[in-house]
């Protein structure tokens, strides 16, 4: 069946680092792809999508390239910041059976001042 | 504000126990379901609905039942708690029939303790 398998965290950086969250997945059809943020004592936010391949997602700084021949879907960022300290989710959706995301386990990012 | 709303936001139950947990969104969008989130497991789905009177199983749906009566409305029900239900709850909705590309709107949670 689909899955995703998402880097293990902690991941812990300096203000200002690079940042790349490692996301791979296994799907039987053409799936979009998602990138989540879950802050402290709050639901999930959608932070970046891309719906086929060679799609380029980003938002807030945060980018992720929809890679079909690796099946990658790499969530980056060229300067962090501890505001974004969080949970990041790696998801993705079947095309066909649209009726649900799967998501990988999380990564959790600390960013140290 | 437009959203999703989950009450209560915290639970304590004993176990055995019943209980329902509440979900609204009043974007009119017709998928909704429900996750439970448990450490190092990420978000495992319950159940999950494509529209008003239409529900179905997720991956983990035994213990929990559900209910799709309107569009806004879709209430997880704990028929008999047990300490393996602890675990924080999200209900979460998207637009269009079957709209995960779309992306879901997540409500903000509800952590439950079974004891």
């Amino acid at each position: 069946g689909d899955s995703v398998t998402q880097m293990e965290g902690p991941v812990t950086l300096s203000e200002e680092a690079f940042l790349t969250i490692n996301c791979t997945y296994t799907a039987t059809g053409y799936p979009s792809l998602f990138w989540y943020v879950q802050y402290p004592g709050e639901g999930l936010q959608l932070l970046l999508k891309a719906t086929k391949a060679d799609d380029k997602g980003s938002n807030k700084g945060f980018e992720a390239t929809y890679r079909k021949e690796t099946t990658s879907f790499h969530l980056e960022k060229g300067s962090v910041q501890v505001s974004d300290s969080a949970v990041y989710f790696c998801a993705l959706s079947d095309d066909y059976r649209d009726d649900k995301i799967i998501f990988g386990k999380g990564t959790r990012l600390h960013i140290l001042p | 504000n437009a959203g999703v709303t989950q009450t209560p936001k915290f639970q304590v139950l004993k176990t055995g126990q019943s209980m329902t947990l509440q979900c609204a969104q009043d974007m009119n969008h017709e998928y909704m379901s429900w996750y439970r989130q448990d450490p190092g497991m990420g978000l495992r789905l319950i159940h999950y609905s494509v529209g008003a009177g239409i529900t179905d199983q997720g991956e983990v749906p035994n213990g929990y039942n559900v209910s799709r009566s309107t569009t806004e409305d879709f209430p997880l029900r704990l028929l008999s708690a047990a300490p393996s239900q602890t675990s924080v709850y999200f209900c979460a909705s998207s637009g269009g029939q079957g709209g995960s590309n779309y992306g879901y709107t997540f409500g903000s949670g509800t952590r439950l303790t079974v004891v």
